[in-house]
């Protein structure tokens, strides 16, 4: 069974600018969850997506988004990026009411 | 409001030394809890998890956990650690609130010395 795949595994965007990152779940995972993770804040959840509906949602400012798909792959775009925005991006997925989350190998985005 | 403090940034070890990482937590409803680990430029990868049931838990690669409801502790051991095992371990809390929202610790940096 194949893992959760991220896309791009690297990525190096301007401040202003907009980025948009790809999460594919674990097949037959509905679940999906994103986090930000920083050497000074550590592990935070953004937010959770279930049958293309968010669930719930972290403390973040609005302009970070996300949505999800019919076939469960998930995005999360962040506009107007910020050099705080500089982080590792995990998705994690599973299956509903399990409770056990499996992460993909994340997203590097660095903002100059 | 959960939370979940992980007590040690960081644990030196020798190998094969016995070893235990903290973590406390705090919620007012029913938790789940899981233990991850991440090795460098890795995601993480579950190590554990406690949703009911005995209080003890065993995970891969050699580790338990117990869960001390009245200490609201969820406390990580390994009696014989390896240098493989020098990695990043975080702790979990998850309540059930219609979905997920799961709130990790900050985080204990295990390196372990030949």
């Amino acid at each position: 069974k194949a893992g959760v795949t991220q896309t791009p595994r690297y990525l190096i965007k301007t401040r202003g600018q907009q980025v948009t990152l790809s999460c594919s779940p674990i097949s037959g995972h509905r679940s999906v969850s994103w986090y930000q993770q920083t050497p000074g804040q550590g592990l935070q959840f953004l937010f959770e997506y279930f049958s293309e509906t968010q669930r719930n949602k972290g403390n973040f400012p609005g302009r970070f988004s996300g949505r999800q798909f019919s076939n469960s792959r998930s995005e999360m775009n962040v506009s107007t990026l910020e050099l705080g925005d500089s982080a590792l991006y995990l998705c994690a997925s599973s299956l509903d009411l399990s409770y056990e989350q499996y992460f993909g190998p994340g997203t590097r985005l660095t903002v100059t | 409001a959960q939370s979940v403090t992980q007590l040690d940034s960081q644990v030196p070890v020798f190998e094969e030394a016995p070893v235990e990482l903290r973590c406390n937590y705090s919620s007012s409803v029913s938790v789940y809890l899981f233990w991850y680990v991440q090795y460098p430029n890795q995601g993480l990868q579950l190590l554990l998890k406690y949703l009911s049931g005995s209080t003890l838990v065993k995970g891969i690669n050699g580790f338990e956990a117990e869960f001390n409801k009245s200490q609201t502790s969820f406390h990580l051991r390994k009696p014989s650690v390896h240098i493989s095992d020098t990695a990043e371990y975080f702790c979990a809390v998850s309540q059930n609130t219609g979905g997920f929202k799961t709130i990790f610790g900050a985080g204990t940096r295990l390196f372990v010395k030949a």
